[in-house]
């Protein structure tokens, strides 16, 4: 079975901080991304990786940035937290099957609250 | 890009009821579509996914249809008992798309014993 692990399931960090999430997969899948939900707007895509070291921007990418220096683990940053970012955090990966979508795979998300 | 919509927000049924929820998308290239259930303090998990050259696909209680011309896809659960009861997402995607997924905004089932 695939697993994807988020580091921290609970954090609280302070406004202005510089705060990191993990995410590490055992699958050896090339693709990874990190959502945030928020109750009545679904899953939006901050960010999404297809290979090591290769990142896109999603939907919401203001205020985060993200780095994958290997292929199992794709970490999000938010580089000067604020308020407005308190949500939850999910982090997925995916296998990339030429020219075949394949499922994503979900951690079970970081709660951030900043104050 | 894409947009996809997904109704209703909300769904409450009896147990052994039948659930009904649909989603339509926007974009004619899509052709692979997901289902994840997400139950409470879980991230989502994929229950049944169909691809484009596919009308219908079943496993034991739950079904999904699609239709290419409408463009849209509802996913059918029969005989519903109260551990259905969790937020059921749809999403679309192609494979122009590099892995990508677009998300409705999901349904909240609950199932009344």
């Amino acid at each position: 079975d695939v697993k994807v692990t988020q580091s921290s399931r609970y954090l609280v960090k302070r406004t202005g901080e510089k705060v990191f999430l993990e995410c590490v997969q055992d699958m050896d899948h090339e693709n990874m991304f990190w959502y945030r939900q928020d109750p009545g707007l679904g899953l939006r895509l901050i960010y999404f990786s297809y290979d090591v070291k290769m990142k896109e921007k999603g939907d919401i990418p203001e205020g985060y940035s993200v780095s994958r220096e290997k292929k199992e683990r794709f970490s999000l940053i938010l580089e000067s937290a604020s308020t407005n970012q308190t949500s939850m955090y999910l982090c997925a990966s995916s296998s990339h099957t030429q020219g075949l979508e394949q499922p994503q795979h979900f951690g079970d998300g970081t709660r951030l609250s900043i104050l | 890009g894409e947009n996809v919509e997904q109704h209703p927000s909300t769904l409450s049924v009896q147990e052994g009821d039948s659930a009904v929820i649909k989603c339509t998308y926007s974009d004619s290239a899509s052709n692979y579509f997901p289902w994840y259930k997400q139950e409470l303090g879980k991230g989502p998990q994929l229950i049944i996914d169909i691809r484009s050259n596919v009308g219908e696909k079943k496993d034991q209680r739950i079904a999904v249809t699609l239709n290419k011309t409408a463009k849209h896809f509802s996913l059918h659960i029969t005989e519903t008992q109260p551990e259905d009861s969790a937020v059921y997402f749809c999403a679309a995607s192609s494979n122009t798309n590099a892995g990508k997924s677009t998300f409705g905004d999901g349904t909240t089932l609950t199932v009344k014993p």
